[in-house]
């Protein structure tokens, strides 16, 4: 069965302090791998599109990587407007549905 | 580019009306637009694939009936929720794929929907 599992759920850094979010996958075939920050009350804005392992994307203080099992979306010296929570979507092979992780609540103290 | 768009940002309605919530891709021609639905602090439950002229394809567990949806054209779906209850009161947000090529979906800001 197609699964998606981001981690940890929750994670509270200090202004500066760099950490890198998890998104593990099992599909029978990727198509892609998408990362989207959403805000409370806010549809997910989307940051990043992943299509084969050593895959690497920036943007700003963000970095996304790709590996056959799993995406890491490593954030530099974040600052408290990175504060959001960031999903993870994969597309298995044959279809244009994403299957969504639970996302990684993430708040920067200043 | 890749702008959606979503209206009403939030409706309340009494329970047993019926509620349509638009989903317009406002800079890009959809191929296909999803709905999505959200409870709070958890993740989007995916409830039906909508292409331009065709029915909606709806997931395992959503009511076709209860929730239609209509695709008419390339850059506008809507959502009805016909006979609102309160348990149907949730965060309802739709995407759009720009084209056949394209995988990313990109999101409306999203209805909140509060059935009394």
């Amino acid at each position: 069965e197609d699964q998606v599992t981001q981690s940890p759920e929750a994670l509270r850094l200090q202004e500066g302090e760099s950490s890198s979010l998890n998104c593990s996958y099992t599909v029978s075939g990727l198509r892609g791998l998408f990362w989207y920050r959403q805000d409370p009350g806010k549809g997910p804005e989307f940051l990043f599109t992943l299509y084969s392992a050593g895959e690497e994307k920036e943007k700003e203080r963000l970095k996304a990587t790709l590996t056959k099992k799993e995406s890491f979306l490593h954030i530099t010296a974040p600052k408290p407007e990175d504060s959001a929570t960031y999903l993870c979507a994969v597309q298995p092979s044959g279809t244009y549905k994403y299957i969504f992780g639970t996302g990684t609540r993430l708040k920067v103290l200043a | 580019g890749a702008v959606v768009s979503q209206h009403p940002s939030r409706v309340i309605c009494k329970s047993g009306t019926s509620v349509k919530i638009e989903c317009r891709s406002l800079d890009f021609q959809a191929t296909t637009m999803f709905w999505y639905r959200q409870f709070p602090k958890q993740s989007l439950m995916l409830m039906a694939t909508s292409n331009e002229g065709s029915k909606a394809t709806y997931e395992q567990g959503v009511e076709k009936d209860k929730f239609l949806i209509n695709h008419a054209s390339l850059t506008l779906s809507t959502l009805t929720v016909t006979s609102a209850h309160p348990e149907d009161s949730s965060f309802y947000i739709c995407s759009a794929r720009r084209t056949v090529q394209s995988y990313e979906q990109y999101f409306g800001p999203g209805t909140r929907l509060t059935v009394t």
